[in-house]
């Protein structure tokens, strides 16, 4: 199994223009979650799937993220307009039920600049 | 506000010496705990876990430690190798309404000195 895959792995990108991040989960798990990682805040939930639906989005940000999961194996993060401050890690995570018991793999991150 | 939090954001030790890193967390309500450890450049990676109902659990060279009275996490590594160098976290699955959420601190990076 790759794991979750993500990508990028780097985006720069200049503030006001959109940024799509993306994620492959790993087959057969039916939980999807996206995390930001900032040396301030450390590790936050933004919003986390169960089969493609949106349960929790209560930590993403602000309207200016949006989060999508068409299908099984694909899920994207998108940021517009970006701005300086959402500089951060976001990583991806999935699991094979909502209780971490159960064991979340986190992808390898997409490390986002906005200048 | 709640939050789960470390005492020491770093530490640094000695190839071979025990290693202790600490965790204080302020949801009474939380019932499972997670440590986690995120090598440079990537995500975090589970290393062992603890029910609420339990007070300690031994794994292979880490050892958690569980408080339920002063809110206390710790996680032990003994005989602390080079590879264990990194950044661990401690996190609580906090139930809130209808979903769960996996609550994490903000990190002490672990140092080791050959």
């Amino acid at each position: 199994d790759a794991g979750v895959i993500q990508s990028p792995r780097h985006e720069v990108t200049e503030m006001g223009q959109e940024v799509t991040l993306r994620c492959k989960p790993i087959s057969g798990h039916d939980y999807l979650f996206w995390y930001r990682q900032t040396m301030m805040r450390g590790l936050e939930l933004l919003i986390y799937f169960n089969n493609n639906v949106p349960i929790d989005d209560s930590g993403m940000p602000e309207d200016r993220f949006s989060a999508k999961m068409p299908n099984a194996s694909f899920s994207t993060l998108k940021i517009q307009p970006s701005e300086p401050r959402d500089s951060a890690v976001y990583f991806c995570a999935s699991s094979f039920m909502a209780e971490p018991i159960y064991g979340y793999t986190f992808g390898s991150g997409t490390r986002l600049t906005v200048v | 506000g709640e939050s789960v939090g470390l005492h020491l954001p770093t530490l640094s030790v000695q190839e071979g010496d025990n290693s202790i890193i600490n965790c204080a967390y302020s949801n009474s309500a939380s019932d499972y705990f997670i440590w986690y450890k995120q090598e440079s450049g990537k995500g975090p990676q589970f290393i062992i876990d603890i029910r609420s109902n339990m007070d300690k659990r031994q794994g292979q060279r880490v050892t958690v430690l569980l408080n339920k009275t002063v809110k206390h996490l710790s996680l032990q590594i003994a005989a602390t190798q080079p590879g264990d160098s990194a950044v661990y976290f401690c996190a609580e699955n906090r139930r809130q309404g209808g979903s769960e959420k996996l609550v994490f601190g903000k990190g002490t990076k672990l140092t080791v000195n050959p």
